[in-house]
């Protein structure tokens, strides 16, 4: 079993839906979560970083950590084509050792 | 402020070879890690380096190396290239461990 679980997708939504993306995990000493944006043939980009559980808002992008629960979500609000992307979850003890989720495919259709 | 920059972007190689990549982290940053990037596997963590120092390592053979010099660039080499090499090599820098990470567009490795 992997340490991070998340749906390979593909999400297929119409612009202007609320999307709702999740991990979950098995490992309690995760202190850090991060979601990342990865374009075709792009690196991925930070979208959201969080400590602990609760949750941080960054204008359209919700992420939510439920530490009890060992699960994760990053929402993205009025969802646009240019939003369509690989979103991946990664997570660390607090050292520079990443461990990613496999990444959910996203696509925002007009 | 220039990004994470790795070169070069693409590599054709052939199996028994070997291969250096580059990756220049953002100013500033002096911790850079390494990762490879596959359809199967997703991201998988190769090494972490700081200040010159291996801190972290992944489960990979002991054909992949790297090394981090004064200046905070780093390299990664592959010895004895395998079909299974074949990825995309993603570098990452964060000013340290517990700062987020951003990466480089990463180079692809095709093995012949």
């Amino acid at each position: 079993q992997k340490e991070v679980e998340q749906d390979p997708g593909p999400l297929s939504v119409p612009e202007g839906a609320i999307v709702s993306l999740n991990c979950t995990y098995s490992n309690s000493a995760f202190q850090y979560f991060m979601w990342y944006r990865q374009y075709s043939r792009k690196g991925p980009e930070l979208l959201m970083y969080t400590y602990s559980s609760g949750n941080k808002e960054d204008g359209r992008f919700t992420a939510q950590v439920d530490k009890s629960s060992k699960y994760i979500s990053l929402f993205i609000r009025d969802s646009q084509p240019s939003d369509s992307a690989t979103y991946l979850c990664a997570m660390n003890e607090g050292t520079d050792k990443l461990i990613f989720g496999t990444g959910t495919r996203l696509q925002v259709f007009p | 402020k220039a990004g994470v920059t790795q070169t070069p972007r693409y590599l054709i190689k052939t199996r028994g070879q070997q291969v250096t990549l580059s990756c220049s982290p953002i100013s500033g940053h002096r911790s850079v890690s390494w990762y490879q990037q596959t359809p199967g596997q997703g991201l998988q963590f190769l090494f972490e380096y700081f200040s010159e120092t291996q801190r972290n390592k992944g489960n990979f053979p002991g054909r992949f190396s790297g090394r981090q010099f004064s200046n905070s660039r780093s390299e990664m080499n592959v010895s004895t290239l395998e079909l299974g090499d074949s990825a995309l090599y993603l570098c990452a820098s964060s000013v340290e461990g517990t700062k987020p990470q951003h990466f480089g567009d990463g180079t692809r490795l095709s093995i012949l």
